[in-house]
């Protein structure tokens, strides 16, 4: 069964700790993407990979780091820098050029 | 800058009606546009995409046009059902500018009434 899963649902941290969600995708895309999401809000693009050991920043990455070590996989760090890291996070992949975008369930990040 | 405008406010509609919802962007050469459907609490589903050269887009009751003059894409659903309710996104490529990613439109609400 070929899609995206993104772990966990839900995470709860308490502020000033640092946070991985992971991402992991068995479509054989080339590229990933991390979105940020708040209520009632579109999409902003976190960071994006189109290719193994190589990624770049979206419009919102201060306070986020990504890691790109294998194709299936690229993980996102909300860091103690992030200044209102609570949201809805979404993670995609997509062919190259970016065509149409397969979406993860989310992970719904609370931080208190 | 660039900016994709879609109508914030939340379009209601009577079963069995046609469903029209736009994305304007400005500052943007999209090479195409694709739709997409949120669902509350989900991930987004790809619907369309429609490239700068195509007119209009079908797939069963959807239709996109893509306006590359007035910088306007329309999304159509004919004979909508209350299972058609949800937001809906538009995003675009990035154009001539090298970034390799698609930038979203913050969406519409479609609310369909049985």
């Amino acid at each position: 069964d070929g899609g995206i899963t993104q772990s966990p649902k839900y995470l709860f941290r308490k502020e000033g700790q640092n946070v991985t969600l992971s991402c992991e995708q068995n479509l054989n895309h080339d590229a990933m993407y991390w979105y940020r999401q708040d209520p009632g809000q579109g999409l902003r693009l976190i960071y994006y990979s189109q290719i193994v050991n190589d990624f770049q920043k979206g419009d919102i990455a201060e306070g986020y780091s990504v890691s790109r070590e294998k194709k299936e996989s690229f993980p996102l760090t909300v860091t103690s820098a992030q200044k209102n890291p609570t949201a809805f996070y979404l993670c995609a992949s997509s062919d190259q050029p970016p065509y149409e975008q397969y979406f993860g369930p989310g992970t719904r990040l609370t931080v208190t | 800058s660039q900016k994709i405008e879609q109508n914030s406010e939340a379009l209601n509609i009577q079963e069995g009606k046609t469903a029209t919802l736009t994305c304007n962007y400005t500052n943007y050469s999209p090479a195409y546009l694709q739709w997409y459907r949120q669902d509350p609490g989900r991930g987004p589903v790809f619907l369309l995409l429609i490239r700068e050269n195509e007119k209009e887009k079908r797939k069963e009751r959807l239709k996109v046009t893509f306006d590359t003059t007035l910088k306007q894409s329309l999304f159509h659903i004919t004979a909508s059902q209350p299972a058609d309710s949800a937001t809906y996104l538009c995003a675009l490529d990035a154009g001539d500018t090298g970034r390799r990613a698609l930038t979203f439109g913050s969406g519409t609400r479609l609310q369909v009434q049985p």
